[in-house]
């Protein structure tokens, strides 16, 4: 079973709508939640961190962590072209400093 | 904030020869630095876990004796990738941490 499983996708939305990035882990003892973007041929850059359950806004982006159902997610508002991009999803477990990756979603905004 | 550089930023070399990349953290003090590896349409691999003074911690199925990892500094990492062959063409990233990652730009290496 892999750490962090995410859907490969592609998830498409026209520009302007909501998307909606999900992300599920396995270890109960995940202390630390990221969502990094990578453009294609580039490296993952970060968007958002979050620690504690709820939500955590910062501009258009919305992260939201529920740890008793062990997901996190990522809210992207008014979806814009140059948002298309892979976004990965990595969890740090017992911050020990190691974070396991998701194999990305692949988001497309169509103009 | 939280910069990381890394040189080369591409290389090309012949089988058999050895390629030397460096990761440095530009605005902060790294304890902890990573070497990752993605195949292109794949996700990123960690091959390795290094800390400033110790010797690499490296995953399973990384060779440690050809991807050889050097931490001298706390701002400072390199990989070494020994006797590259075609198969070792690939993208090469590093991340400098301290409460997360930020990684690198990357190092794009073809082996011919």
């Amino acid at each position: 079973q892999k750490e962090v499983e995410q859907n490969s996708g592609p998830l498409s939305v026209p520009e302007g709508a909501i998307a909606s990035l999900n992300c599920t882990y396995s270890d109960r003892g995940s202390q630390s939640f990221f969502w990094y973007r990578q453009y294609s041929g580039k490296s993952p850059e970060l968007i958002m961190s979050i620690y504690s359950n709820g939500d955590k806004e910062d501009g258009r982006f919305t992260a939201q962590l529920n740890k008793a159902s062990q997901y996190v997610s990522l809210l992207i508002r008014d979806s814009q072209p140059s948002d298309s991009a892979t976004y990965l999803c990595a969890v740090e477990i017992y911050n020990f400093n190691k974070f396991y990756f998701g194999s990305g979603t692949k988001l497309n905004v169509k103009p | 904030g939280a910069v990381v550089s890394q040189h080369p930023s591409w290389v090309i070399c012949k089988s058999g020869t050895s390629v030397k990349i460096e990761c440095r953290s530009l605005d902060f003090q790294a304890t902890t630095m990573f070497w990752y590896r993605q195949f292109p349409k794949q996700s990123l691999m960690l091959m390795a876990t290094s800390n400033e003074g110790s010797k690499a911690t490296y995953e399973q199925g990384v060779e440690k004796d050809k991807f050889l990892i050097n931490h001298a500094s706390l701002t400072l990492s390199t990989l070494t990738v020994t006797s590259a062959h075609p198969e070792d063409s690939s993208f090469y990233i590093c991340s400098a941490s301290t409460d997360t990652q930020y990684f690198g730009p990357g190092t794009r290496l073809t082996v011919l």
